[in-house]
């Protein structure tokens, strides 16, 4: 999965700490979506991102869940006061510009988040 | 509610063996993509399919779009232990922005 940088590749965090995992589409790459991917379940969107625009947010939790995409840096999925069934693989994928529906999706290696 | 119903959800078979997975919705998509999965890693892309009816060979891999663009079928010829893996069907809804739906995967084993 060259080019698509997600990091970290695991992260451990107690209930009610923060996560942040963090996002480095592939070169040239300005759109985002994140997955995720529950034990012995298929992966789920969460959201899809633009530099410095949430196009759709549809598939996010109310509340706890946020993502940013800014002008310079990483795409950022945040997790606030995390609970036990937080613990999952995050993915995100990135593509070019253009019609997003015929463009093939390249995925990052995720980040594995634990809850203790 | 799972949009993509991927059959089998196991396969095992011998090296040299042909095998076929299918993909199956109601929903009409934009385009399907194929992903193979190794534990610990992230979905790899092998094939995206748009124009309903289309073939792609890719090797011993040859993936088909149905003619209403709801389902797809991989096909792999003379299976090798290389094979081995979990392969993902993903669609994407018309005016869905790309996000996919993913079907449950059918996990590949292929033994020498």
């Amino acid at each position: 999965n060259a080019g698509v940088m997600q990091n970290p590749r695991h992260l451990v965090r107690r209930r009610g700490q923060e996560a942040r995992l963090r996002c480095s589409p592939m070169k040239g790459h300005s759109h985002v979506y994140w997955y995720r991917q529950l034990p012995e379940e298929g992966l789920k969107f969460m959201v899809y991102l633009q530099k410095e625009n949430i196009i759709d947010e549809s598939g996010m939790p109310k509340e706890r869940f946020s993502a940013e995409f800014p002008k310079e840096g990483p795409s950022i999925l945040r997790i606030q006061q995390v609970v036990r069934g937080d613990s999952a693989a995050y993915f995100c994928a990135s593509i070019g510009g253009g019609a997003a529906t015929n463009q093939p999706q390249h995925f990052g290696d995720g980040t594995r988040l634990s809850i203790l | 509610t799972q949009l993509l119903e991927q059959s089998p959800q196991f396969l095992s078979i011998q090296e040299g063996e042909n095998l076929t997975v299918y993909c199956n919705s109601s929903s009409v998509f934009s385009s399907l993509q194929w992903y193979r999965q190794e534990p610990g890693e992230g979905p790899v892309l092998l094939v995206t399919v748009v124009t309903g009816g289309e073939v792609k060979k890719l090797k011993r891999l040859t993936f088909q779009f149905g003619d209403a663009r709801k389902d797809s079928s991989l096909h792999i010829t003379a299976a090798q232990p290389g094979d081995t893996g979990l392969y993902l069907c993903a669609g994407a809804p018309t005016d869905s922005w790309g996000k996919l739906q993913f079907g449950a995967g059918t996990q590949v084993v292929v033994t020498p």
